[in-house]
């Protein structure tokens, strides 16, 4: 595609639900990063792709948190019984190789816990 | 580690310039990336520097000065549609850190 997509646009959910956020990043980018962006903050680091390994996952918050991608294209984030402080812009970002200085982001998902 | 510190808000009138400093502290340096967000929006690429010194991307400009650990993005003939927030960034280990950004409101 011609960019970094991301779906869905909005999620509200009820506290103790899961959910899973989807990143179609753009063609022949190996590598993939997902940040998470609270109200009026900064970019928070929370996992990143080579392919389709995620070598560390010390940035995810708690075991609650897991990513995959396959296909060295597609990756989903998904959030276990998400909490109130799970309540977040979940960016994520594609690059042509690791460690780039130039990252194209999605527009993310917006999370509301209720 | 790594971390990167810059102003949290500067408001300015339109046609006036603005410089966002970025002080940072890293265990290995490659070079400053910095980026725009609009509300709502997606960070986007402004641009970097690997390299001491200027560079010049039409109306934006950034430096970088490695012996300093430090840099700056100069906003000229400011705009309103520049209101945005601003991100300095650095490449660590293999991933990009962000400072906490700073939010510059254009006024008429």
């Amino acid at each position: 595609g011609a960019g970094v997509s991301q779906s869905p646009s909005n999620k509200v959910t009820e506290k103790g639900k899961d959910v899973e956020l989807r990143c179609d990043p753009i063609s022949g980018h190996t590598a993939l990063y997902w940040y998470r962006q609270r109200l009026g903050q900064g970019l928070e680091f929370l996992i990143y792709f080579q392919g389709n390994s995620a070598p560390d996952k010390s940035g995810l918050p708690s075991d609650r948190f897991s990513a995959e991608r396959t296909g060295e294209s597609v990756s989903t984030l998904t959030i276990q019984r998400t909490q109130q402080e799970d309540s977040a812009v979940y960016l994520c970002a594609s690059s042509l190789g690791l460690a780039s200085e130039k990252l194209f982001f999605g527009s993310g998902t917006q999370l509301s816990v209720l | 580690g790594q971390s990167l510190e810059q102003p949290s808000e500067v408001t300015a009138v339109e046609g006036a310039i603005v410089q966002i400093n970025c002080t940072y502290q890293t265990s290995g340096f490659y070079g400053l990336s910095w980026y725009q967000q609009h509300d709502g929006g997606a960070p986007t690429f402004l641009s970097y520097n690997a390299l001491d010194g200027l560079e010049e991307t039409g109306r934006f400009s950034s430096f970088l000065s490695r012996s300093d650990s430090y840099g700056y993005l100069l906003l000229q003939e400011l705009q309103m549609k520049d209101s945005a927030s601003y991100f300095c960034a650095a490449p660590n280990d293999y991933k990009l850190s962000f400072g906490a950004g700073t939010t510059v409101t254009v006024r008429a």
